[in-house]
């Protein structure tokens, strides 16, 4: 069965805190993809990666920045988190889009709430 | 950032209706899938489409990728109370280092 894990499925923080939202997957994917999502706005990209120590902007970068050291990890790492980065936040990985039969698979979610 | 047109944002049937949504975009994709979200969990895939015309069925799940690439539907048929959620489609395009486009969703509800 493929797998996408998130390290915790609800996070309560502090405005200006560093945090960190873990995601790993076991499916050898070369793709992995945050997003963020809120009511009345569906999925929004925040950062993808195609490669290890590859990464690029998605539609909302702003106050996030990513990590991937490993092929299977892709960390999202919020500099100083604010009331506004509350939130349901997800991650995916996939094959790469030119290749065939192209699926995203997603984790189970973080809840984030920044007090 | 481009996103996928989804509309109505919410839709409310009778159990064991018939429910279609479709999906359009502007842009041609080489691959459409469709997610269902319960609350409070990650979106699972229920159909993946890879070419132009393609007609797949999962269940009582219907889907088909439009012979123009720029559209896709997803039909539900005889519904039932667990097929509430939040129902996203999400395009693909060729290409290095491509990303998934996503729908806003449509959120189901359906009357015992």
């Amino acid at each position: 069965d493929v797998k996408v894990t998130q390290s915790s499925r609800y996070l309560v923080k502090r405005t200006g805190e560093k945090v960190f939202l873990e995601c790993v997957q076991d499916m050898d994917h070369e793709n992995m993809f945050w997003y963020r999502q809120d009511p009345g706005l569906g999925l929004r990209l925040i950062y993808f990666s195609y490669d290890v120590k590859m990464k690029e902007k998605g539609d909302i970068p702003e106050g996030y920045s990513v990590s991937r050291e490993k092929k299977e990890r892709f960390s999202l790492i919020l500099e100083s988190a604010s009331t506004n980065q509350t939130s349901m936040y997800l991650c995916a990985s996939s094959i790469p889009g030119y290749r065939a039969n192209t699926e995203a698979f997603f984790g189970q979610g973080t809840r984030l709430t920044v007090v | 950032g481009q996103q996928l047109n989804q509309s109505p944002q919410s839709m409310f049937i009778q159990e064991g209706e018939d429910v279609s949504m479709n999906c359009t975009s502007s842009s041609i994709f080489n691959t459409w899938l469709w997610y269902k979200q319960d609350p409070g969990e990650g979106p699972v895939l229920l159909i993946a489409l890879y070419k132009a015309g393609e007609l797949t069925s999962n269940g009582r799940l219907t889907a088909q990728f439009g012979i123009t690439r720029k559209d896709s539907f997803l039909n539900i048929s005889a519904s039932i109370p667990s097929d509430v959620g939040i129902y996203f489609c999400a395009g693909f395009f060729t290409g290095a280092n491509s990303k998934l486009t996503f729908g806003k969703g449509i959120t189901l509800s359906v009357r015992p």
